[in-house]
C-alpha cells in the first residue's frame, strides 16, 4: 500500500533562517505530488504542485520554492523565513490522470520567531 | 474566482443520529468533488469522492450526494459517533485541474 511521509512533525525556526521540509512517497511511481498551507481554522491553499521530477508549477507567488530531486520526493524549502510563513504545511500526493484523489501526509507545524 | 464553501462553521449532533453538512460551489463546469475529514493536529484523510456524472456515491456509513442544478453537494454520515468528530472539508477541481477547498465545517458529537 502507498505512504507519505513528512518531516519534522513540528518546527521552530527563527526569522531569516532557511527552511527545508521534507516529503516522500511510497509504494507507488511516477505520482503527482503537492505542498499546501493550511492557516488555523481555515482551508488548504495549494503552494506547488508536480507531475514529474524537476516539473514544479507555482500556484501563488511568495517566499517559498519548492523541488522534485527524485520521483517520490518533494522538498520545500526557502532560503529567508518570514513571519507570514508560520503555518501548518501539508504535502500530497495523487495517482496520474484527472479524477484522483490526493492522499495526505500528517503535516508539519511551522512556527517562525 | 471559483469558490467552494461549507454552509456552517459548526455542526453539532446527537450521538447516534445522522450528520450533514453542506457544501456549495461557484463553477458549474467542476466535475470532481471530494469530503475529507481533518483531526486536530493530522493531515486531511480522504473520505469519498464523487463524479460529475453521478447524483449519489455511498460508502462505508457515509453518502455523497451532488446537486449540479444548484451547485450543492452534502455529505451525510449515518449514525454518528464520537470518532466522526473532527473538520470536514469539501473540495471541488477548478478549470485548471487544481482542488479548490471550502474552509471546513466542524462536526460535535454531542453525547
Amino acid at each position: 500500500s502507498q505512504t507519505i511521509h513528512q518531516w519534522p512533525a513540528t518546527l521552530v525556526q527563527p526569522v531569516g533562517s532557511p527552511l527545508s521540509l521534507e516529503c516522500t512517497v511510497e509504494g507507488t511511481s511516477n505520482p503527482n505530488l503537492y505542498w499546501y498551507r493550511q492557516a488555523a481554522g481555515r482551508g488548504l491553499q495549494l503552494l506547488f504542485y508536480s507531475v514529474g521530477i524537476g516539473q514544479i508549477s507555482s500556484e501563488v507567488p511568495q517566499n517559498l520554492s519548492a523541488s522534485r530531486p527524485q520521483d517520490r520526493q518533494f522538498i520545500l524549502s526557502s532560503k529567508k523565513l518570514l513571519l507570514s510563513d508560520s503555518g501548518f504545511y501539508l504535502c500530497a500526493w495523487s495517482a496520474g490522470g484527472s479524477n484522483q484523489p490526493q492522499h495526505f501526509g500528517d503535516g508539519t507545524r511551522l512556527s517562525i520567531l | 474566482g471559483e469558490s467552494v464553501g461549507l454552509h456552517l462553521p459548526t455542526l453539532s449532533v446527537q450521538e447516534g443520529d445522522n450528520s450533514i453538512i453542506n457544501c456549495a460551489y461557484s463553477n458549474s463546469a467542476s466535475d470532481y468533488f471530494i469530503w475529507y475529514k481533518q483531526e486536530s493536529g493530522k493531515g486531511p484523510q480522504f473520505i469519498i469522492d464523487i463524479r460529475s456524472n453521478m447524483d449519489k456515491r455511498q460508502g462505508q456509513r457515509v453518502t455523497v450526494l451532488l446537486n449540479k442544478t444548484v451547485k450543492h453537494l452534502s455529505l451525510q454520515i449515518a449514525a454518528t459517533q464520537p470518532g466522526d468528530s473532527a473538520v470536514y472539508f469539501c473540495a471541488g477541481r477548478d478549470s485548471n485541474y487544481q482542488l479548490i477547498w471550502g474552509a471546513g465545517t466542524k462536526l460535535i458529537i454531542k453525547p
